[in-house]
């Protein structure tokens, strides 16, 4: 297995710019969770899905973030126009219900907005 | 104040020394996990609680739910331990994760 794939690993934009952030989870697993990770705030939970429907996404900072999960396989995470404080890592994981060996987690995308 | 509080916040031993990082929480959960992240890495699942004690090599967790306490053990600590250590739980009928603020473990040659 793979694991969980994020691209790209990082992204440099200028501000104002559209920024789109891929997550491919395991294969089975029907959660898949994005959260973001800063010095000051530390990991943060922006919005999670179960079988491929948003569920919580109170996390979300605000309207310029957007996510979707169109398929089992593949979700988005959004962000326009971008701004310098979004500059974060952003990570997605998947988990199975009722596995019981938690989380895995991708590789995390560094994005930093100019 | 956090739901989740981890201690210490950093931590520097000698190579071979054994470790303890703690946690504790005030709500209900469903399960505790520990997580590992190098410098600039990703994150790994070292463990996953629900009750009891796991063991993965060097690496020892225990929980006790009564007392909403967890703590992590690494013996003959090396210096490729050295990473930020998180705690994160599940609250009941959740599956989202509620963090700690981590401990920074440096472990000297």
């Amino acid at each position: 297995d793979a694991g969980v794939i994020q691209s790209p690993r990082h992204e440099v934009t200028e501000m104002g710019q559209e920024v789109t952030l891929r997550c491919k989870p395991i294969s089975g697993h029907d959660y898949l969770f994005w959260y973001r990770q800063t010095m000051m705030r530390g990991l943060e939970l922006l919005i999670y899905f179960n079988n491929n429907v948003p569920i919580d996404d109170s996390g979300m900072p605000e309207d310029r973030f957007s996510a979707k999960m169109p398929n089992a396989s593949f979700s988005t995470l959004k962000i326009q126009p971008s701004e310098p404080r979004d500059s974060a890592v952003y990570f997605c994981a998947s988990t199975q219900t009722g596995r019981g060996k938690g989380y895995t987690f991708g590789s995390g995308t560094r994005l930093t907005v100019v | 104040k956090n739901e989740v509080e981890q201690s210490p916040q950093n931590l520097t031993a000698q190579e071979g020394e054994f470790i303890t990082i703690n946690c504790s929480y005030s709500v209900g959960i469903s399960a505790l996990h520990w997580l590992q992240q190098h410098p600039g890495g990703g994150i790994v699942s070292l463990f996953m609680l629900s009750s009891g004690k796991k063991k993965h090599g060097r690496l020892i967790a225990t929980i006790n739910i009564q007392e909403k306490h967890s703590s992590l053990h690494i013996t003959a600590s090396h210096p490729r331990d050295s990473a930020v250590y998180i705690c994160a739980v599940n609250r009941f009928g959740n599956e989202k994760l509620t963090f700690g603020t981590g401990t920074r473990l440096t472990i000297i040659p």
